[in-house]
């Protein structure tokens, strides 16, 4: 079965230092990777994905995350955090069929 | 604006009432998907569609139906409704393979 964990409620970081926000998986065979973030009282928008090829992927509004097989990890990175960065992140998995499972989301809070 | 829209984006219904939540969307997806979203359990799949046939049916509980009449529009019928199904449903639709989703507004259900 696949599976995705976000084993962080909450991130806090202050404005204008790095941040990560962890995600490690589970699936059998070659995954799909997901980023998306939701602000209150709104849908889902997506951020970067990893299909295949470079495991560093970029993707929308300076953020990053770096695929690695080996840990099963997909950790999101941003290098200078922003106020306007605080937000809900999730992470997400697809293998196979069009089943898109989401881990628990990780609450960022960036200080001034 | 994902493309994807959700009617209405808020619902009170009472425990015995009957209602549908709608889910439209014209970018030619060909998979479409109801989520859960709850403090208890963030994003909770439901119902997975792909070519408008039912692929996943996460154990719902037969108080909600799905019907996706078109690869265009999904619906979730409501009946008989506990206090505890209150939450955001939020819907999605994707291409297939390895593209993202794109969400919904979401519909803010609360019954009383």
């Amino acid at each position: 079965a696949q599976s995705v964990a976000q084993p962080e409620d909450q991130v806090n970081v202050a404005e204008g230092n790095p941040l990560t926000v962890k995600c490690t998986y589970s699936v059998s065979g070659n995954p799909y990777l997901f980023w998306y973030v939701q602000y209150p009282n709104r849908g889902l928008q997506f951020l970067l994905k990893y299909i295949t090829g470079d495991n560093l992927v970029k993707g929308s509004y300076g953020f990053e995350a770096e695929f690695n097989k080996s840990q099963t990890s997909f950790h999101l990175k941003k290098p200078s955090a922003l106020v306007s960065d605080s937000a809900l992140y999730f992470c997400a998995v697809r293998a196979h069929t069009d089943k898109l499972i989401f881990g628990t989301g990780t609450r960022l809070q960036v200080f001034p | 604006e994902t493309g994807v829209t959700q009617t209405p984006r808020h619902l009170v219904m009472g425990m015995t009432n009957k209602k549908s939540l709608k889910c439209e969307q014209h970018l030619g997806h060909n998979a479409m998907y109801w989520y859960k979203q709850s403090a208890k359990k963030p994003l909770e799949l439901m119902f997975v569609y792909s070519l408008e046939e039912r692929v996943e049916n996460n154990s719902v509980p037969s108080r909600f139906s799905p019907e996706c009449p078109n690869s265009s529009h999904l619906f979730l019928h409501l009946h008989t409704l506990q206090p505890e199904d209150s939450a955001l449903y939020l819907c999605a639709s994707r291409l297939g393979g390895g593209t993202e989703a794109f969400f919904g507004q979401g519909t803010r259900l609360t019954v009383v």
